[in-house]
């Protein structure tokens, strides 16, 4: 069965300093990676995926995420945060034949000026 | 822009009532699905489609039924709406194969008094 863990419920950052969100996975095939972001009020918005190839991918707004296959983890990055983007952050994968993307329970991004 | 549309932004409903809500994409995508999310849960499938008429159960069916009469038109049904199921409903849409991302509604709170 698949699964996704974001270990964390929130994550404090202070704006200009860099931020990591964590997200592992459990999956029987070739894993489909993703980020997504929620804003308040608001549907969830991609922001970046993995497929293949080079472990680091980018993606919107500044956004990376690194892909470890021996840890199954794919973590979100960004070199230097900034305030607008405190939102929740949801990691999903998707059993690279099938139809269904799990979702893990998300993690609250707060960032300080 | 492409667009998935969730006809209701805020509904409240009383117990036993029947309630219909209704999801339309304009991305000629083959699946979609009827997520709702919960704080510290995350987002959890309820049904999910991947053609006209077809429908697939997701991880939490109970007390959810779906139609599917057209390509972009995807509705989920609460029988008979209890406390419960108050929580917010999230529709998207995605495409039948392959590693694209899912695109989402704005979503619907329900509220069941």
């Amino acid at each position: 069965a698949q699964s996704v863990a974001q270990p964390e419920d929130q994550v404090n950052v202070a704006e200009g300093n860099p931020l990591t969100v964590k997200c592992t996975y459990s999956v029987s095939g070739n894993p489909y990676l993703f980020w997504y972001v929620q804003y308040p009020n608001r549907g969830l918005q991609f922001l970046l995926k993995y497929i293949t190839g080079d472990n680091l991918v980018k993606g919107s707004y500044g956004f990376e995420a690194e892909f470890n296959k021996s840890q199954t983890s794919f973590h979100l990055k960004k070199p230097s945060a900034l305030v607008s983007d405190s939102a929740l952050y949801f990691c999903a994968v998707r059993d690279g034949g099938g139809f269904k993307t799990i979702f893990g329970a998300g993690t609250r991004l707060f960032v300080k000026a | 822009d492409v667009k998935v549309t969730q006809s209701s932004r805020y509904l409240v409903k009383r117990t036993g009532e029947k309630v219909f809500l209704e999801c339309v994409q304009d991305m000629d995508h083959e699946n979609m699905f009827w997520y709702r999310q919960d704080p510290g849960l995350g987002l959890r499938l309820i049904y999910f489609s991947y053609d006209v008429k077809m429908k697939e159960k997701g991880d939490i069916p109970e007390g959810y039924s779906v139609s599917r009469e057209k390509k972009e038109r995807f509705s989920l049904i609460l029988e008979s709406a209890s406390t419960n199921q108050t929580s917010m409903y999230l529709c998207a849409s995605g495409a039948l194969r392959g590693a694209t991302p899912l695109h989402f509604g704005n979503g619907t709170r329900l509220t069941v008094t």
